[in-house]
């Protein structure tokens, strides 16, 4: 039972690109969590996410940053135009409200040059 | 506005000894605690939770203390072991049903094991 999979690993982009972060929730967890790590920082919660609805995106910027969970596929945390701000280890998550806490990716860490 | 507070970036111990972590929270609605341990590279990984009903939690090595009037709890590691050595996060939620709620985390606190 593979844990929570998240692609690419590291990802560099160029100021102004397009940076799109993948996440594979746990097999059966349809409950998916996008997280926010500056260095030095802990985890900042952005949005989460339900099969084909977002439930709470009280995190997220509100210009150049989306998510979605489609019906089949992972989900996908979208940053448009970069900035060199964005560099940071996104961690997604998953759970199936079993009241044991999420289950975390490894993380794909951003750095935008 | 820092809700969850870990003034103690980082912690040495010595190996077999207790490992005692600190943190301290402002949000009043929180109820439900967490502790995640993270290496680098990895993600968190879930250590042990307590809800507000309880002061309380035990699992193996691993304890958690809550004191709601002081809006503090503590994680206790004993004994110490050297794969102990990790980033600690102490996170919470206003979700008694925790499954499908937001967590804010703490700034983490390196711990180092000494062998």
């Amino acid at each position: 039972n593979a844990g929570v999979m998240q692609n690419p690993r590291h990802l560099v982009r160029r100021r102004g690109q397009e940076a799109r972060l993948r996440c594979s929730p746990m097999k059966g967890h349809s409950h998916v969590y996008w997280y926010r790590q500056l260095p030095e920082e802990g985890l900042k919660f952005m949005v989460y996410l339900q099969k084909e609805n977002i439930i709470d995106e009280s995190g997220m910027p509100k210009e150049r940053f989306s998510a979605e969970f489609p019906k089949e596929g992972p989900s996908i945390l979208r940053i448009q135009q970069v900035v060199r701000g964005d560099s940071a280890a996104y961690f997604c998550a998953s759970s199936l409200r079993t009241g044991d806490g999420y289950t975390f990716g490894s993380g794909t860490r951003l750095t935008v040059v | 506005d820092q809700q969850v507070k870990q003034n103690s970036p980082s912690l040495s111990v010595q190996e077999g000894r207790i490992s005692i972590l600190n943190c301290d929270y402002t949000n009043s609605m929180f109820d439900y605690f967490l502790w995640y341990k993270k290496y680098p590279a990895e993600g968190p990984t879930f250590l042990i939770s307590i809800s507000s009903i309880k002061d309380k939690n035990e699992d193996g090595r691993f304890t958690v203390f809550l004191n709601k009037s002081a809006k503090h709890l503590s994680l206790h590691i004993v004994p110490s072991q050297p794969g102990d050595s990790a980033v600690y996060f102490c996170a919470a939620s206003e979700g008694a049903n925790f499954g499908n709620e937001k967590l804010t985390f703490g700034t983490g606190t390196r711990l180092t094991i000494i062998p």
